[in-house]
């Protein structure tokens, strides 16, 4: 079965320091993977996307994600965090040929001054 | 474009009421999609449509929980004999018919059963 993993359920970090969180994902099929993020009370913000091409993938607000397919891992960094990143980012990937999202179980961003 | 709005934004229910939610998709999305969110987890799919048809159900959407997209424009959720584990939040996604399925989020309806 398909699943992603997101190993760190919590990631602090220093204002203005590097970042990277994790997500694995299990597939025996072609995938598109996004990374999420999602502030107190409201929905999900897309903050990049892996389709095809390009392993390297930048997105809004600094952040980039990195597809590596023998790993099956698509880490998300950003190399200076803000207190404006604190929040929750999900990993999901939709499988060629279906229409749903699988997410990961999340990881909190908190950024310390 | 407004974006994905969900009616309404926060639900108290005491257990065993029905409520019903409201998504309204981008105007020019033909997908949309029901996701639950519980507390500490990632989004859980629940169902999606295709315009008007009702293309996929999760086996997370009991008897209780039925979903409707009359004439593929807003859809509804209505969750009849509320129990205190639906407590959730429930977002609602629309995406056009691209191949990559891009999907965008309204902000969610957070429902308390008491």
């Amino acid at each position: 079965a398909q699943s992603v993993t997101q190993l760190d359920s919590q990631v602090p970090v220093f204002e203005e320091a590097p970042v990277e969180l994790r997500c694995n994902y299990s597939s025996s099929v072609s995938v598109y993977l996004f990374w999420y993020v999602q502030y107190p009370n409201q929905g999900l913000q897309l903050l990049l996307k892996y389709l095809s091409g390009s392993t390297l993938v930048k997105g809004i607000n600094g952040f980039e994600a990195e597809f590596n397919k023998s790993q099956t891992s698509f880490h998300l960094r950003k190399p200076s965090v803000h207190i404006s990143d604190t929040a929750e980012y999900f990993c999901a990937v939709s499988l060629s040929g279906t229409y749903k999202y699988i997410f990961g179980t999340g990881t909190r961003l908190k950024v310390l001054a | 474009d407004t974006g994905v709005s969900q009616d309404p934004r926060h639900k108290i229910t005491k257990r065993g009421q029905n409520v019903t939610f409201r998504c309204d998709p981008i105007s020019e999305h033909n997908r949309l999609y029901w996701y639950r969110q519980t507390l500490g987890q990632g989004p859980e799919f629940l169902t999606y449509f295709q315009n008007e048809a009702q293309l996929e159900k999760s086996r997370l959407l009991s008897d209780r929980f039925s979903a409707e997209r009359p004439k593929g424009s807003f859809s509804t959720l209505e969750i009849q004999r509320t129990e205190q584990g639906d407590s959730a939040m429930y977002l609602c996604a629309s995406s056009s018919g691209l191949v990559y399925n891009e999907q965008f989020f309204g902000p969610g309806t957070r429902l308390t059963v008491l």
